[in-house]
């Protein structure tokens, strides 16, 4: 079956630049995660939506990056006004439901934003 | 805050020589404990998690075991394959139901 998908795989923008990142879940999994990957780190946690309201975003590191999830399917990551330190790899993970500790998280291939 | 430290890599072994990547966390609360994998070019995959204390995860010939007494989580594999070449991420997940994780250590295994 169909797993994470993320587009786009890689973004190249310039400083200052707005960009929107696509995550499409596994279909019927109500929990949605974003998190951001820099070169040489482990995954960092930005956000988590359970259906369409966003249950935690304190991972979310100022007011220039916003998500939506409007359907509770779909999800977009939105940054403004980018900046060099923004490039990164962005990981989407869902899971059936984001209550239970058994409800593994499965992680898309990630968008790489590169800002110029 | 939450937090997972594990061994820094690079790690390079010959095939069949057995493994151990060293993970701590921190104890707050109640975590459970998981090891991702990422295969070349490929996304992150669950390779073995454990839920409570003394618990042991594995799968495809590695195991980690739940240690609440030394806050560790250590992935160990008797023999490793080349095919076993990869990162490997310990992270935990809290009362939130998000994971944090470690850095990463980087496998490279030798025909």
């Amino acid at each position: 079956g169909a797993g994470v998908s993320q587009t786009p795989s890689n973004k190249v923008t310039e400083k200052g630049k707005y960009v929107e990142l696509r995550c499409d879940p596994i279909s019927g999994h109500t929990a949605l995660y974003w998190y951001r990957q820099s070169l040489g780190q482990g995954p960092e946690f930005l956000i988590y939506f359970q259906g369409t309201g966003a249950a935690d975003d304190s991972g979310l590191p100022n007011d220039r990056f916003f998500a939506v999830r409007p359907e509770g399917s779909v999800s977009t990551l939105k940054i403004q006004r980018t900046e060099r330190g923004d490039s990164a790899v962005y990981l989407c993970a869902s899971s059936l439901s984001g209550t239970s500790v058994y409800n593994e998280q499965f992680f898309g291939p990630g968008t790489r934003l590169t800002v110029l | 805050g939450d937090s997972v430290t594990q061994m820094e890599g690079p790690v390079t072994l010959s095939e069949e020589a057995f493994l151990t990547i060293n993970c701590t966390y921190t104890a707050t609360g109640y975590p459970s404990l998981f090891w991702y994998v990422q295969y070349p070019g490929e996304g992150l995959q669950l390779l073995l998690k454990a839920t409570k204390a003394d618990d042991k995860g594995s799968n495809k010939g590695f195991e980690a075991t739940y240690r609440k007494e030394t806050t560790s989580f250590h992935l160990e594999k008797g023999s490793v394959q080349v095919s076993d070449s990869a990162v490997y991420f310990c992270a935990r997940m809290g009362s939130n139901y998000k994971l944090t994780f470690g850095k990463g250590t980087l496998l490279t295994v030798n025909p």
